[in-house]
């Protein structure tokens, strides 16, 4: 089946740093990839959608400067949060999408996740 | 909006079947999804139904999909302690790439 690594799985920052976070579809080439935040105990809320090549579309809320991503590849793409604070710590996963052929149904496969603390 | 919602929390003992309910609210939509989420992971899809059908059967899972209620169930027959985990519905309308998940549900199965 189709595989989706993120990277680094756990990261520990200072405040004011930025993180980078790696996100590669293994075995197939994904036309859009996502990203998602999910806070303790809580539903995974969508951040941004991007597509290989072209400027990412952030959701409502998002703040665009704050989590910059990058596609420029139909197998990488990243997240990187800049000047984090202890309030952007949050689980963050990523996933990637391809067309299956019948129909229309995209199917989304989710990295692991990565732990994001900012002391 | 797009709305999907669930029950929080579900306790079954070892060897019950558990009932996990969804309910959304978009009526466009084609695919319902059941993921699967341990601690500390991503997720994991379980089995997906397609909106023209009733019912899925998948080993111990079984999907039921009332659409004119927007209800969606997922049953786990036999469930065992690996079972317990958040499991997220989501719904998906054909031609966009948008999901939209569930609040989740933290299934405890106890020995």
């Amino acid at each position: 089946g189709a595989v989706v690594s993120q990277h680094p799985s756990r990261v520990i920052c200072k405040s004011g740093t930025s993180v980078k976070i790696e996100c590669r579809s293994l075995d197939f080439q994904a036309t859009t990839m996502f990203w998602y935040r999910q806070f303790p105990k809580q539903s995974l809320m969508l951040m941004a959608t991007s597509n290989e090549g072209s400027k990412a579309t952030y959701e409502q809320g998002v703040e665009k400067d704050k989590f910059l991503i990058n596609h420029a590849s139909l197998t990488l793409s990243t997240l990187t949060v800049t000047s984090a604070h202890p309030e952007d710590s949050s689980f963050y996963i990523c996933s990637a999408s391809t067309f299956l052929g019948r129909g229309q149904r995209v199917e989304q496969f989710f990295g692991p996740g990565t732990r994001l603390t900012v002391l | 909006g797009e709305d999907v919602e669930q029950s929080l929390f579900l306790s079954v003992r070892e060897g019950d079947s558990s009932v996990i309910n969804c309910t959304y609210t978009d009526s466009s939509s084609t695919y319902l999804y059941w993921y699967k989420q341990e601690p500390g992971a991503g997720l994991q899809l379980l089995t997906y139904i397609f909106s023209n059908m009733d019912m899925k059967q998948d080993q111990r899972l079984t999907v039921l999909l009332n659409k004119k209620d927007k209800h969606l169930s997922l049953r786990i027959a036999d469930t065992q302690t690996g079972d317990s985990a958040i499991y997220f519905c989501a719904e998906h309308t054909s031609g966009t790439y948008k999901y939209i998940f569930g609040t989740g549900t933290r299934l405890k199965v106890l020995a």
